[in-house]
């Protein structure tokens, strides 16, 4: 059962255009929402996550929108720039106080073309 | 600079061979986690930690095994019962209690082939 999918295995944008991830989940107790970058043979890094209170968090260039009502949640990237190309996970977990449980989804390529 | 060192970062295992990875983090973390990835796949938890001398099995534990002696190190063993150990690894830690509502953060990653 795979509780976070990202059903996009792939997508390319122009240069200085918007891209937009979408990542849909199932389970109603998840707490927190995170996006992480990843570079070829390199560990993922944060990038971006909002709480399940909130419906809309910045930073920079960046922007995530949670619908919970439709368990949907998307990546904002403007304006797009060749060194955004990497693959984007989504990811949730329940907050426990404790470990993090996180489920993470399958990933998004992007491909950002100058 | 804080971070996540895993070491090494090509690792081949031959057959009916014992491997272990190592993982070490200075962020003072309480919590550390080894994921496996595969290509097209999400992020698999295998085992994690949530203190000194506890850890508890993922969703694929089979064939691996970790020990946590110290806050700092975390090491995953890949045993030879594990029968498709070709992957990419990944280690991770977080804080806990009042800091576990923090990212976790990663190290750059093992690629374990087998020969």
């Amino acid at each position: 059962d795979q509780q976070v999918k990202q059903n996009s295995p792939s997508l390319s944008v122009q240069e200085g255009r918007i891209s937009i991830l979408n990542c849909d989940y199932t389970n109603s107790m998840f707490d927190y929402f995170l996006w992480y970058k990843k570079y070829p043979a390199e560990g993922p890094t944060f990038l971006i996550s909002i709480s399940s209170i909130k419906d809309k968090n910045e930073d920079g260039r960046f922007t995530v929108f949670l619908n919970k009502s439709a368990k949907h949640l998307s990546l904002h990237i403007v304006p797009s720039q060749p060194g955004d190309s990497a693959v984007y996970f989504c990811a949730a977990y329940p907050y426990s106080g404790g470990y993090q449980k996180v489920t993470f989804g399958t990933g998004t390529k992007l491909q950002v073309i100058p | 600079d804080g971070g996540i060192t895993q070491s090494p970062k090509y690792l081949f295992r031959k057959e009916g061979q014992n491997v272990t990875l190592s993982c070490e983090q200075n962020l003072n973390h309480d919590a550390m986690y080894w994921y496996r990835q595969d290509p097209g796949q999400g992020l698999r938890l295998i085992y994690y930690s949530q203190i000194v001398n506890d850890f508890q099995k993922g969703d694929i534990a089979e064939g691996y095994s970790v020990s946590r002696e110290k806050k700092e190190s975390f090491p995953l063993t890949v045993t030879s019962a594990q029968k498709n150990p070709t992957a990419f690894y990944l280690c991770a830690s977080s804080g806990t209690g009042v800091y576990s509502n923090q990212p976790q953060h990663f190290g750059d990653g093992t690629r374990l082939s087998i020969l």
